[in-house]
């Protein structure tokens, strides 16, 4: 967890903005991932990078979208489609063992 | 998306007790994953499991998977207060490979002192 960083760890928008997550990592990883929690559930999948200029959908990708320009950063934006956006979102990188999470950005849109 | 179904969702032990959390699928899986997360944080990436019957030991953490690799399960001998959090499955398609990987549900452990 020490090689993926997200910025910032709070964060609250006004609803109908969009609004753009980071999420860097240093860790040589091919693989990145964006993840959704809410209170007291499991991780859902909105988003995953295989390789550079790539990505799929995960089980929850309306109203989001990414983009992987370098290996190094997946940015996910929270767009004003989003209809329930506020949630704790968790960035992950991948080396094919094992998923190792970012600490996370909680969002709040009011 | 296939998911994997984990009981139970909640747990509360008193400290020293033992604690099991299980993880089922409807299909064969080619790996298992176990991540905790504790309270507050972030889920962290404790081992994978890739052979039929395979049991793996970390300290007081048994992990096993199935002969038929469609279920899974995580045991803690003498719970401490430090495992309080909630305990993730998780599955990808392929061992290997950079793929979509699925959380269970959770079991959230609960230990009182």
């Amino acid at each position: 967890d020490g090689g993926i960083t997200q910025s910032p760890k709070y964060l609250f928008r006004k609803e109908g903005q969009n609004v753009t997550l980071s999420c860097e990592q240093n860790l040589n990883h091919d693989a990145m991932y964006w993840y959704r929690q809410d209170p007291g559930q499991g991780l859902r999948l909105i988003y995953y990078s295989q390789i550079v200029n790539d990505f799929q959908k995960g089980d929850i990708a309306e109203g989001y979208s990414v983009s992987r320009e370098k290996k190094e950063s997946f940015p996910l934006t929270v767009t004003s489609a989003q209809k329930n956006p506020t949630a704790f979102y968790l960035c992950a990188s991948s080396i094919g063992r094992g998923v190792f999470f970012g600490p996370g950005t909680r969002l709040t849109v009011l | 998306g296939q998911q994997v179904m984990q009981i139970p969702q909640y747990q509360h032990v008193q400290e020293g007790e033992d604690f099991t959390t299980y993880c089922n699928s409807s299909t064969t899986l080619s790996n298992i994953q176990w991540y905790k997360q504790r309270p507050g944080g972030h889920p962290v990436f404790l081992i994978q499991l890739v052979k039929s019957g395979e049991v793996k030991k970390q300290k007081r953490l048994t992990f096993q998977f199935g002969e038929a690799k469609k279920n899974s399960s995580l045991h803690i001998t003498a719970t401490q207060t430090t495992d309080v959090g909630t305990y993730f499955c998780a599955r990808s398609p392929d061992s290997g490979g950079y793929q979509k990987v699925t959380f269970g549900t959770g079991t959230k452990l609960q230990v009182i002192p």
